[in-house]
C-alpha cells in the first residue's frame, strides 16, 4: 500500500541554524516525492518534487530535499532557517504506476525562534 | 496568472443539507483535484478529475461527488451534511496529471451545525 510518514509532529530551530523535516514513504513502483507548506489560513504551496535524476532537489525558498531510495526517505531541509520559515510542512508521494493517488502525510509544523 | 480561486471561502449550513463549493483552476490546467483537511484526519484525497472525467477517488461516501466541466471548473457536492462534514475543502489543479505539481487554492471552510 502506498504511505507516507512524517514522524515528527513539531520541528522547533532557532534562526540562522540548519533545519531538516522529516519524510519517509512506502510505494510499490517509483516514487513521486512533494513537498509542499502551508500558512496559517492559506492554501498549500508547491516547495520542490523528485520524479528522476539527481537525488537532491532544490526548490523555493532556499529549500531542498534529499532523496535516498535505500532508506525510503526524502527530508526537506535548509542551511539557515528564518522566522519567516515558520508554518505546516507536508510531504506528499504519487505512485504513479498504481494506485495514481496524491496520498499526504500528517505534516510537520516548523516553528523558528528568533 | 491568476491562481486557483474557490468559493465561497466561508460557509455554514445545518446537517442534514446539502452544499456545493466551487473551484476555478488557473488557466490552462486541466487537472482538478478536491482534499478534505481536518485537524484529525489531515489532507485526506477526495477525487480528481482531467478533462471533465473523474480519474481518481478517495474513500469517502457516496454523499460526496464532484464534476468537471469543460472550460476546467470543477464543483463538488456534499449531500445530507454531518458534524464531521466541517473541514477545510481544499482544490488543486495542475497542468495535467503525475508528475505535475498541484497548486492549491486557498479552501473553503466549511462548517456544519
Amino acid at each position: 500500500a502506498q504511505s507516507v510518514a512524517q514522524p515528527e509532529d513539531q520541528v522547533n530551530v532557532a534562526e540562522g541554524n540548519p533545519l531538516t523535516v522529516k519524510c519517509t514513504y512506502s510505494v510499490s513502483g517509483n516514487p513521486y516525492l512533494f513537498w509542499y507548506v502551508q500558512y496559517p489560513n492559506r492554501g498549500l504551496q508547491f516547495l520542490l518534487k523528485y520524479i528522476t535524476g539527481d537525488n537532491l532537489v532544490k526548490g523555493s525558498y532556499g529549500f531542498e530535499a534529499e532523496f535516498n531510495k535505500s532508506q525510503t526517505s526524502f527530508h526537506l531541509k535548509k542551511p539557515s532557517a528564518l522566522v519567516s520559515d515558520s508554518a505546516l510542512y507536508f510531504c506528499a508521494v504519487r505512485d504513479i504506476l498504481n494506485t495514481d493517488k496524491l496520498i499526504f502525510g500528517t505534516g510537520t509544523r516548523l516553528q523558528v525562534f528568533p | 496568472k491568476a491562481g486557483v480561486t474557490q468559493t465561497p471561502r466561508y460557509l455554514i449550513k445545518t446537517r442534514g443539507q446539502q452544499v456545493t463549493l466551487s473551484c476555478s483552476p488557473i488557466s490552462g490546467h486541466r487537472s482538478v483535484s478536491w482534499y478534505q483537511q481536518t485537524p484529525g484526519q489531515g489532507l485526506q484525497f477526495l477525487f480528481e478529475y482531467f478533462s471533465e472525467t473523474q480519474r481518481n477517488k478517495g474513500n469517502f461516501p457516496g454523499r460526496f461527488s464532484g464534476r468537471q466541466f469543460s472550460n476546467s471548473r470543477s464543483e463538488m457536492n456534499v449531500s445530507t451534511l454531518e458534524l464531521g462534514d466541517s473541514a477545510l475543502y481544499l482544490c488543486a489543479s495542475s497542468l495535467g496529471q503525475g508528475v505535475d505539481e498541484q497548486y492549491f487554492g486557498p479552501g473553503t471552510r466549511l462548517t456544519v451545525t
